[in-house]
């Protein structure tokens, strides 16, 4: 099955650049979605298609997917976005998530 | 707006059978392929099952294949997670949430539901 591996934390100070990378076995070839989930609430789609933002998503969400590494940048990082991540592709019919990187903003 | 409505969670003993309902409203729902994702307390997310716009498509995890069927009634909007021989560590939050339309194979999850939650405990 397919895998996909996140760093478990990441910590980033306010109005600095948080990049939450996503790796996987040629994962440039596939598209990739991002999930931020906040504590006790429902995940939300905050990138799909490596890089488009749903509506109502801020412009300082924004992604990349090449090789075999997605990312994830948060630009001018807010305290709001505290949260846990979740890169996802979809392979062969199938959904696979990363294992999630909590972003801490202090 | 897009509303997607769990049900059916509770409390149940390893071995036995338990059915989550996901009431869709608010879109084109025989457009879109639907998922089951769930996660255990304190874990990440791990997707369940999914099934296409018209059902001929269907996949499970493999932890939950020949135990658990997705389904879903689009005259009414609905869809379902059959689980039988539940395990404690099953016991999660399950999620129901909704694809891409069916022109679209990038296999987004673009809205979730709430949540029910599953304890499977003696």
């Amino acid at each position: 099955s397919y895998e996909l591996t996140q760093p478990p934390s990441l910590s980033v100070s306010p109005g600095q650049t948080a990049s939450i990378p996503c790796s996987g076995d040629k994962l440039g070839e596939i598209y990739v979605s991002w999930y931020q989930q906040k504590p006790g609430q429902s995940p939300i789609l905050v990138l799909y298609q490596d890089n488009k933002r749903p509506s109502g998503i801020p412009e300082r969400f924004s992604g990349s997917n090449s090789g075999n590494t997605a990312t994830l940048t948060i630009s001018g990082t807010q305290t709001m976005d505290e949260a846990d991540y979740y890169c996802q592709a979809w392979d062969s019919g199938t959904v696979t998530f990363g294992g999630g990187t909590k972003l801490t903003v202090l | 707006e897009v509303q997607l409505v769990e049900s059916g969670g509770g409390l149940v003993q390893p071995g036995r059978s338990l059915r989550l309902s996901c009431a869709a409203s608010g879109f084109t729902f025989n457009d879109h392929a639907m998922h089951w994702v769930r996660q255990g307390p304190g874990k990440g997310l791990e997707w369940v099952a999914g099934i296409n716009w018209n059902s001929y498509e269907i996949e499970y995890a493999d932890s939950v294949k020949g135990r658990f069927t997705i389904s879903r009634d689009n005259a009414n909007k609905f869809l379902y997670l059959q689980m039988n021989s539940l395990r404690t560590e099953e016991t999660a939050w399950y999620y129901c949430a909704k694809g891409p339309p069916s022109d679209d194979s990038s296999g987004y999850l673009g809205k979730w539901g709430q949540g029910t939650l599953v304890t499977v405990s003696s």
